[in-house]
């Protein structure tokens, strides 16, 4: 599977949109881009995943660029509930295992 | 929906002990997965099961790790004899049929081994 890269950290102040980034230039055609985060001390929660369209859900909207070799992940209000991980997983069809990288923290601020 | 149940939470024993963490997967999923999260290494996937299977144990560190998928409903991890170094934050994951159908985790099961 692709590699993703994140920035290692980010703040955003609460009631703001975060937009949290993810490169994957390697990506290929058959290949999902999966977002989980992480609050501390609970597992990892899924929030959103996409091929090549745009995708909006109750948690977030996740943006993909034309060429698929980056995206966006968008929380638009965000609150304190908020602060945790988020990994970005480049996941190809069918193959069952997602590889965790470093991930970026997100820090709400009231 | 319950969720995926993991136990215990938190588990503290001394070296050399054996060690059997739990999971109960959400109903009707049918792959389950087993990972490891440490400050050093991340989260790393241990095992994975299909319909309960063993499909890819490449991630197992070493034959002191097992685990056993005897039902749909139930799958364990054992370590034996135990280690100070295998002290982390062991988490299982069911994921339902589809194969791009998200995987749902438990709140994991802290182990310290001393």
């Amino acid at each position: 599977d692709a590699k993703t890269t994140q920035p290692t950290s980010m703040d955003c102040a609460e009631g703001r949109a975060a937009n949290l980034p993810c490169n994957h230039s390697t990506i290929s055609g058959n290949e999902y881009v999966y977002w989980y985060r992480q609050i501390h001390s609970q597992g990892p929660q899924y929030i959103i995943h996409g091929l090549k369209n745009n995708e909006t859900n109750e948690m977030a909207s996740l943006i993909i660029t034309e060429d698929r070799k980056s995206s966006t992940l968008i929380l638009p209000h965000a609150t304190l509930r908020d602060t945790a991980v988020y990994y970005c997983i480049v996941c190809s069809f069918g193959n069952e295992k997602l590889t965790f990288g470093t991930g970026t923290r997100l820090t709400i601020i009231p | 929906d319950a969720g995926v149940i993991q136990s215990p939470r938190h588990e503290v024993t001394e070296m050399g002990q054996e060690v059997t963490l739990r999971c109960k997967p959400i109903s009707g999923h049918n792959s389950l997965f087993w990972y490891r999260q440490t400050m050093m290494r991340g989260l790393e996937l241990l095992i994975y099961f299909n319909n309960n299977v063993p499909i890819d144990d490449s991630g197992m560190p070493e034959d002191r790790f097992s685990a056993k998928m005897p039902n749909a409903s139930f799958s364990t991890l054992k370590i034996q004899p135990s280690e100070p170094r295998d002290s982390a934050v062991y988490f299982c994951a069911s994921r339902g049929t589809g194969a791009i159908q998200p995987q749902h985790f438990g709140d994991g099961t802290r182990l310290s081994i001393l």
